[in-house]
């Protein structure tokens, strides 16, 4: 079935660590987004990518860093720099078509990181 | 900058009892408002995207409408498994390419 694979479902993250959530997708989608989601809060932009080899910081970038070496992959690191990492985290895909752009994202099933 | 704001935040419905979910927001060039579902746990699933004030759209016991200002998710004889959290999303004009701004959400319990 197609759809978007996110690994590890719970993380854990020693003080100082960094960690790697992984995101794939098999929709042969062009964009993908990073979000992060906070309890009874809505969804915030942490990085995206609308082509390989290419990625824009959202609203919330500091203390993360992605890369796009391939179109189905977008991993997101969390730093030792991000202060309050505890959140759940979503990634997401769509297509990115010329005139295409307002296409609906979908979603992965989220990634839960917590300190331990 | 983009604004959604949603409500109510909580929402508690006996199974049966129509409602409606606001979704407000002020954007410089709305490209496509869009509506999601959230299971607890689960990442947001796509149910609608509204174009241009006046449109409509609908789901089985959902429809969803739009205006200039704002959009309403209204659910007809709603059931316990409609119990979820709603999610609007907004997208600007050209400069923020394919990137949506989220609101926080209203959270919908139906009773049996």
């Amino acid at each position: 079935d197609g759809g978007i694979t996110q690994s590890p479902k719970y993380l854990f993250r020693k003080e100082g660590q960094n960690v790697t959530l992984s995101c794939e997708q098999n929709l042969n989608h062009d964009a993908m987004y990073w979000y992060r989601q906070d309890p009874g809060q809505g969804l915030r932009l942490i990085y995206y990518s609308q082509i390989v080899n290419d990625f824009q910081k959202g609203d919330i970038a500091e203390g993360y860093s992605v890369s796009r070496e391939k179109k189905e992959s977008f991993p997101l690191t969390v730093t030792s720099a991000q202060k309050n990492p505890t959140a759940f985290y979503l990634c997401a895909s769509s297509t990115n078509r010329q005139g295409s752009s307002n296409q609906p994202q979908h979603f992965g099933d989220g990634t839960r990181l917590s300190i331990l | 900058e983009d604004q959604v704001t949603q409500s109510p935040e909580a929402l508690r419905l006996q199974e049966g009892e129509s409602s409606s979910l606001n979704c407000s927001y002020t954007v410089s060039g709305l490209r496509g408002l869009f509506w999601y579902r959230q299971d607890p746990g689960k990442g947001p699933e796509f149910l609608f995207t509204l174009y241009s004030a006046g449109e409509e759209k609908e789901k089985e016991r959902l429809k969803a409408t739009l205006t200039k200002k704002e959009s309403f998710l209204h659910i007809t004889a709603p059931k316990p498994e409609d119990s979820a959290t709603y999610l609007c999303a907004v997208q600007e004009g050209e400069t923020s390419g394919s990137r949506l701004t989220f609101g926080e959400g209203t959270q919908l319990t139906v009773n049996p």
